[in-house]
């Protein structure tokens, strides 16, 4: 089966470190989305593409956030300067944008604690 | 704007119990509507899903049933295992390619 893969699965850092996230998106699909799960907030949508387009970054701090997709194989996740409240686990997923019944996939997410 | 209300958890059954968790949305359009499931450490995996009313998404013993005029879409499963332990989040589409959650029901199966 096709998956989202995403790296690292875990990252510990301290405060102040710039930190990138990875995601590699499921072969031939055109949207992918990043999202933030807390036990707080629950699953947050920061930001999505279409065909490498940003096109919604709402949900994202611009000030310390910033999402990229370098090529339609790789999207990236920011964040610099990284707080402690920026702990959380990080998701991306990956879909199609022609049809409104298709599902999203994700991958496993990024465990990020910031110290 | 489009909503989804799940029931709120944790639920906490035992072993072969009957399972309910409780869906409904507010959408403007003919959403389509789905269940994705979260073991722990994991990521969302798409359970079941349904595209037009009436429709019945099933999947590994669960169901849930597309009901427009009580706009609902409750995941049932008729014998619970240990192995079912894990989230459940119920979600909409709705002519976006964005998905709208609901915040999620833990479910723990005690054996």
């Amino acid at each position: 089966d096709a998956r989202v893969t995403q790296t690292p699965r875990h990252k510990v850092t301290e405060m102040g470190q710039e930190v990138t996230m990875r995601c590699q998106p499921i072969l031939g699909h055109n949207t992918v989305f990043w999202y933030r799960q807390t036990m707080m907030q629950g699953l947050e949508l920061l930001a999505y593409f279409r065909n490498r387009a940003p096109l919604d970054d709402s949900g994202m701090p611009k000030d310390r956030f910033s999402a990229e997709m370098p090529d339609a194989t790789l999207a990236t996740l920011k964040i610099q300067p990284s707080e402690p409240r920026d702990s959380a686990v990080y998701f991306c997923a990956s879909g199609f944008s022609d049809s409104s019944n298709q599902p999203q996939h994700f991958g496993d997410g990024t465990r990020l604690s910031i110290l | 704007g489009n909503s989804v209300t799940q029931m709120e958890g944790p639920v906490t059954l035992s072993e072969e119990a009957f399972l309910t968790i409780n869906c409904t949305y507010t959408a403007t359009g003919y959403p389509s509507l789905f269940w994705y499931v979260q073991y722990p450490g994991e990521g969302l995996q798409l359970l079941l899903k349904a595209t037009k009313a009436d429709d019945k998404g099933s999947n590994k013993g669960f169901e849930a049933t597309y009901r427009k005029e009580t706009t609902s879409f409750h995941l049932e499963k008729g014998s619970v295992q240990v192995s079912d332990s894990a989230v459940y989040f119920c979600a909409l589409k709705d002519g976006s390619e964005k998905l709208v959650f609901g915040k999620g029901t833990k479910l723990t199966v005690n054996p």
